[in-house]
């Protein structure tokens, strides 16, 4: 089945920074990779998707890159905010999501 | 519009002790539907997936069972607790539209004593 790994599991960064959380996968017939950010005690949300057929998706301050031949994505924050501070899951979907183990993500003012 | 409710919110039971914890989606018809758990850490581990009224698979072996009784309602239970079924539960959905975009509800933390 597919594997999702997930890097760094925990990243601190100064207000106005960026961040950046890597992910690979194993399956290369996975063709679906969102992005989720979780607040403490709440549900996941979908922040940012991409699908196998684009290299580059973007949506205001948040970026996701998709490189299929090496099996990797990432997620790109610019700009961090205090409110950015969550955990952040990879997913990768083949039959059904796969998802990373979780980076947190601490955005100090 | 698409909506999910997930409820009770929180939960302490004793071991030994049943449970059931219930899952609605409204705004779509024949939606997939999920249960997740999220122990200690962080990690999401599916337990259940429903393809349909009735039709439910189980991704790990465990104490729970799942059922839907109805289209847009998924019910995770427990005849008897245990102490490792304590964590952060999570129904979801994926509903009529792209496929692959999943929704969570706001989960379900179950506390076992």
């Amino acid at each position: 089945g597919e594997n999702v790994e997930q890097h760094p599991s925990t990243l601190s960064v100064q207000e106005g920074d960026s961040a950046v959380i890597k992910c690979t996968y194993s399956d290369s017939a996975s063709n679906y990779f969102p992005w989720y950010k979780q607040e403490l005690g709440k549900g996941p949300q979908l922040i940012i998707d991409i699908r196998s057929n684009v290299g580059e998706k973007k949506d205001q301050r948040i970026a996701v890159t998709l490189n299929k031949t090496a099996k990797h994505f990432s997620l790109h924050i610019t700009e961090t905010q205090p409110e950015d501070s969550a955990v952040y899951f990879c997913a990768a979907l083949y039959s059904t999501l796969t998802f990373g183990k979780g980076t947190m993500l601490l955005v100090s003012p | 519009s698409q909506t999910i409710h997930q409820w009770p919110a929180t939960l302490v039971q004793p071991v030994g002790s049943p449970l059931s914890l219930e899952c609605t989606v409204e705004g779509t018809s024949n939606p997939n539907l999920y249960w997740y758990r999220q122990a200690a850490g962080r990690g999401l581990q599916l337990l259940f997936y429903s393809v349909g009224i009735g039709q439910i698979s189980s991704e790990v072996p465990q104490n729970l069972s799942a059922s839907r009784p109805q289209d847009r309602q998924f019910i995770l239970s427990s005849k008897k607790l245990l102490l490792s079924d304590s964590g952060f539960y999570l129904c979801a959905y994926t509903g009529q539209g792209i496929m692959g975009e999943l929704f969570f509800g706001e989960g379900s933390r179950l506390t076992v004593l």
